[in-house]
């Protein structure tokens, strides 16, 4: 079974500048996650979606960040203009229906921003 | 309001000792608690849940609802243990998504 795959793997940007990053979720699995991990930190919820209809979004800072999963599989997470702070790993992962809990992950996109 | 500690940073322990990495949450509810693994250069993987009553590579964890404790153990820890280790609180309340702690970086001395 193929994992959840991210690119790029890696990023650096000038603060201001935009970024985005793709996601592919695990074939099936129905919902999918952003995280932001911030060096030091556990993983924070960015966005959750269940299928394409987003489920929680209370965390994500939406004068920078958007997100979207079109069609319900792929997702992008943006990031226009980036600041700082907005160093961190994005992680993607995805879990399925019937065991929601269970959450698998991707590799993760390293974001620095100069 | 929902939140998990992991009061430990870094915890370093001898191979053969025993090894307990530390988890409390608050939840109003029932929650579903997770350990989650990190080794190095590789993703961040599900070890273990509560639900399970399982033991995985030798760690077990219970959980303690009057303590509101999750705690990773083993009892003879071994060098290929050394990784990043989460807690993660999983639960319907305000929404079906799951909360991770700081994390634990645990390192295994020969």
């Amino acid at each position: 079974e193929a994992g959840v795959a991210q690119s790029p793997r890696y990023k650096i940007i000038e603060k201001r500048q935009s970024v985005a990053f793709w996601c592919n979720p695990i074939s099936g699995h129905a919902t999918l996650y952003w995280y932001q991990q911030i060096l030091g930190q556990g993983p924070k919820l960015l966005i959750q979606f269940q299928n394409n209809g987003v489920v929680d979004d209370s965390q994500l800072p939406k004068d920078r960040f958007s997100a979207e999963r079109l069609k319900g599989v792929d997702s992008t997470l943006k990031i226009q203009p980036a600041k700082l702070e907005d160093s961190a790993v994005y992680l993607c992962a995805s879990s399925q229906n019937r065991d929601w809990a269970t959450i698998y992950f991707g590799e993760g996109s390293w974001l620095t921003v100069v | 309001a929902q939140r998990v500690t992991q009061p430990e940073k870094l915890l370093s322990v001898f191979k053969g000792a025993p090894v307990e990495l530390k988890c409390n949450y608050s939840y109003s509810g029932s929650p579903e608690l997770f350990w989650y693994v990190q080794y190095s250069r590789q993703r961040l993987q599900l070890l273990l849940r509560h639900i399970s009553r399982e033991s995985i590579k030798g760690f077990t964890a219970d959980l303690n609802k009057g303590e509101t404790s999750f705690h990773l153990k083993k009892p003879f820890a071994q060098e290929e243990d050394s990784a990043m280790y989460y807690c993660a609180l999983s639960g319907s309340t305000g929404g079906f998504k799951t909360i991770f702690g700081a994390g634990t970086r645990l390192f295994v001395k020969a």
